[in-house]
């Protein structure tokens, strides 16, 4: 089955910095990758996805770039502000509605 | 549009007992809905994929008879945990998607089960 990995774990950036995400995926017939945010015992939120047909996507301060060859995908965040601090999860799925395989998770904390 | 409730937010149960977990999609037909697991600081875990009118499908090592799982409508799928014990103690979230090739899943707010 599908395998995903993030990195970092823990992410600290100082507010106005930028924020990387990296994801890597294990099957190459994996076609639809969110990422979602989520703050304590909350329900995972949607920021951005994207589908294998794309390389790249953009919404105001986010935005996600997928490499199909090298199987990853990543988020970047701009002008980080605290209120973006939370876990961010990436996620991939085969196919519209099939089930999500999700990273470990990256914890972000931005600093006033 | 698109919204997902769970019902009840949070439960405490003594080990033992059964447990009901309900997942509605409000506004919508949900014809799949997912039920995941997630223990603290820990990703989001697929528990089960749920089809309206069949059984569900378990991931591997999910217990069938444990975590029964009922979606006997469109806008309506169950969890029941049975004979809880505290290791059973997580929140459970569901998801539920539209009808068709529609990719984006719709989130409940999730239970926070706890068993003492």
């Amino acid at each position: 089955g599908e395998n995903v990995e993030q990195h970092p774990s823990t992410l600290s950036v100082q507010e106005g910095d930028s924020a990387v995400i990296k994801c890597t995926y294990s099957d190459s017939a994996s076609n639809y990758f969110p990422w979602y945010k989520q703050e304590l015992g909350k329900r995972p939120q949607l920021i951005i996805d994207i589908r294998s047909n794309v390389g790249e996507k953009k919404d105001q301060r986010i935005a996600v770039t997928l490499n199909k060859t090298a199987k990853h995908f990543s988020l970047h965040i701009t002008e980080t502000q605290p209120e973006d601090s939370a876990v961010y999860f990436c996620a991939a799925s085969i196919n519209a509605g099939n089930m999500l395989t999700f990273g470990g998770g990256t914890r972000l904390m931005v600093k006033p | 549009g698109a919204v997902v409730s769970q019902h009840p937010s949070w439960v405490i149960c003594k080990s033992g007992t059964s447990v009901k977990i309900e997942c509605r999609s409000l506004d919508f037909q949900a014809t799949t809905m997912f039920w995941y697991r997630q223990f603290p600081k820990q990703s989001l875990m697929l528990m089960a994929t749920s089809n309206e009118g069949s059984k569900a499908t378990y991931e591997q090592g999910v217990e069938k008879d444990k975590f029964l799982i009922n979606h006997a409508s469109l806008t309506l799928s169950t969890l029941t945990v049975t004979s809880a014990h505290p290791e059973d103690s997580s929140f459970y979230i569901c998801s539920a998607k539209l009808q068709g090739p529609i990719y984006e899943q719709y989130f409940g707010p999730g239970t926070r089960l706890t068993v003492t």
